[in-house]
């Protein structure tokens, strides 16, 4: 089953804008992840926030969460050409499946030169 | 160089054939996990391991079987009876039970001939 839910499916910016991806989930979460996967290649870890956290940074990244609202949001700022990829998010659940993450289908970013 | 090696990078099966995917790990995680992409999707869950000797089924088992004799190891067989195979495998792991972050192997890209 997939949890997260990321809108838009693809988005396409110039570099040096700013790209905004949302995540929706489902259930009750302990964190939710961001991943990167460049094509053709594995995921790499991005950032991870806790459920009791709203707002988190690292770099060029910010991270919201709203567990009102089951939803997340990953914001990459002066966006460069080696940003292009894909972007997923991942939940992990508060009950039950708690070993496991369950990842949404992906934002793909093509951040044009 | 610590990381997670998957091999090979691309492989084709026959019709009627098992076929094996390795997953191999130095950074002494407890818990490795396999998933199965295809295009333009995003990852689900097939066989997940928190502990030698032992695995769990994840969302799409039915077609796979795993063994899980020694904590570096996490080999998936895809059996004849997976009768759709063809997809981008990805393996990880984590160094805790109870989910947390994952880190991924490059991939292996499997054809049916």
């Amino acid at each position: 089953s997939q949890q997260g839910e990321e809108d838009p499916q693809a988005l396409s910016i110039q570099e040096g804008e700013n790209a905004t991806m949302n995540c929706s989930y489902k259930t009750s979460i302990n964190n939710l992840q961001w991943y990167r996967q460049n094509s053709g290649r594995g995921l790499v870890h991005l950032i991870l926030i806790r459920s009791n956290e709203r707002e988190k940074h690292s770099g060029r990244l910010r991270v919201t969460l709203d567990t009102s609202k089951k939803s997340s949001s990953l914001l990459i700022t002066a966006s460069r050409a080696a940003d292009t990829a894909s972007y997923f998010c991942a939940t992990e659940g508060r009950q039950g499946g708690s070993e496991k993450l369950v990842f949404g289908k992906g934002t793909k970013l093509t951040v044009n030169p | 160089d610590g990381g997670i090696t998957q091999s090979p990078k691309y492989l084709f099966r026959k019709e009627g054939q098992n076929v094996t995917l390795s997953c191999e790990q130095n950074l002494n995680h407890d818990a490795m996990y396999w998933y199965r992409q295809d295009p333009g999707q995003g990852l689900r869950l097939i066989y997940y391991s928190q502990i030698v000797n032992d695995f769990q089924k994840g969302d799409i088992a039915e077609g796979y079987s795993v063994s899980r004799e020694k904590k570096e190891s996490f080999p998936l067989t895809v059996t004849s009876a997976q009768k759709n195979p063809t997809a981008f495998y990805l393996c990880a792991s984590s160094p805790r039970q109870g989910g947390g972050i994952q880190y991924f192997g490059a991939g292996t890209r499997l054809s049916v001939l």
